[in-house]
This record gives C-alpha cells, structure tokens and sequence, in this order.
C-alpha cells in the first residue's frame, strides 16, 4: 500500500507570495492531520481534517488555513508569507481519528 | 490541557549500550501514546504505540516502553544501541477526547562507534 505523498518536496517562496501545498493519505485514511516542523518551536499541530471538516485547529494565525477533499486529499495554505513560516510541513493521515498517525516525507518551504 | 516532556534534547550512548529516552505526559482523560522516529529529511516514523491493554509495548529495530499510569511516563529502551538507530525521537500524546495530537520537543540519539 502506497504511504502517504506530498507534494512539493521543496519550495522556495519570497515574503508576501502564497502557498499551497498537497498531501494525499494512505488509501482508506480518512483523517489528515499537518503540522509545522522548525528548529526553535519543534513539532506543532496546524489543523486535523476529517471528511472535509477541519476538526481540530493549532494556535497559528488565519493566514494558515486548509481543506480536505471527498477523496481525503488535502492541501493547506498560507498567505502572506513570512520569513517566520520557513518550515518542514508535514502531513499525517489515519484511518479514523485518534487512530494511529502515518506520516509523509513532508514539504520543506523556504521564505526569502 | 495535554503535554508532553521529553527530558534531554541530546543523549549519547555507545554502540552496544542501553538506550533510555525519557518521556512523561499530562493528560486530563486516559490518553494513547506513541514513539516516533526522524531521519534526516525525512518525515516521522513510527516505532510503537500504547492504546490499551499490556503496559509494556514491543516496536520495531528492537524498541520498546512501558506505559506506567502512577508515574505518567511512557520511556523508550533499547538493551543494545546500534549505530543505525542514531535519529531523533519524539514522544507524543494524543487524547481520546479530542483526538488532538500533541509531541514532545524531541530527543537526539548520537551513538560513538
């Protein structure tokens, strides 16, 4: 069974642009959860999806924001990048929610 | 409100030696728990999970933890470190309530040859 993908692997983004990034879930996963990955702050929850309803939301600004399609695909976004947003992002998809979480490789953003 | 304490950012053991990784928790509801492993850039895998049941949880490469309630802990052992297993690992917390996962600031494994 294939694991969970994201797309891109690396972005580079200048401060002001936007960004949308994708994950899709292991088949059958109906929840995704994403998170920030950096140096300073460690692993931090972003927002839970399941059958595109976020149900759980992180402490990020509104600029952070997502959505989940019927096929369980989701993307996230963030506008008005700032430096501040340079990240690993990563996406975690389960069966169910509280389920046991599978990671993907995640996107690495860069923000000049 | 749910937490996660790893203690020791860096630990260092020689190959052959016992790894100990220390995790406690806080949570408000009986929470699941779960081990995870990084590479370098790479995203996180799993190593073991505790939901319910036998306390003390068997995982991959050699890995295990015990669940202990009275103590709020849930620490990673592996009775002979190998050069392979040098990563970070994270502890992390997900209540049954509201399904909201949360992770531990991580501990680096370096293992000397």
């Amino acid at each position: 069974k294939a694991g969970v993908t994201q797309t891109p692997r690396y972005l580079i983004k200048t401060r002001g642009q936007q960004v949308t990034l994708s994950c899709s879930p292991i088949s059958g996963h109906r929840s995704v959860s994403w998170y920030q990955q950096t140096p300073g702050q460690g692993l931090q929850f972003l927002f839970e999806y399941f059958s595109e309803t976020q149900r759980n939301k992180g402490n990020f600004p509104g600029r952070f924001s997502g959505r989940q399609f019927s096929n369980s695909r989701s993307e996230m976004n963030v506008s008005t990048l700032e430096l501040g947003d340079s990240a690993l992002y990563l996406c975690a998809s389960s069966f169910t929610r509280g389920d046991t979480q599978y990671f993907g490789p995640g996107t690495r953003l860069t923000v000049l | 409100a749910q937490s996660v304490t790893q203690l020791g950012s860096h630990v260092s053991v020689s190959e052959g030696a016992l790894v100990l990784l220390r995790c406690n928790y806080s949570s408000s509801v009986p929470p699941y728990l779960f081990w995870y492993v990084q590479y370098p850039n790479q995203g996180l895998q799993l190593l073991l999970k505790y939901t319910t049941g036998a306390t003390l949880v068997k995982g991959i490469n050699g890995f295990e933890a015990e669940f202990k309630k009275s103590e709020t802990s849930f620490h990673l052992t592996k009775p002979s470190a190998h050069m392979s297993d040098a990563a970070e690992y994270f502890c992390a917390v997900t209540s049954t309530g509201g399904f909201k996962t949360i992770f531990g600031a991580g501990t680096r494994l370096f293992v000397k040859a």
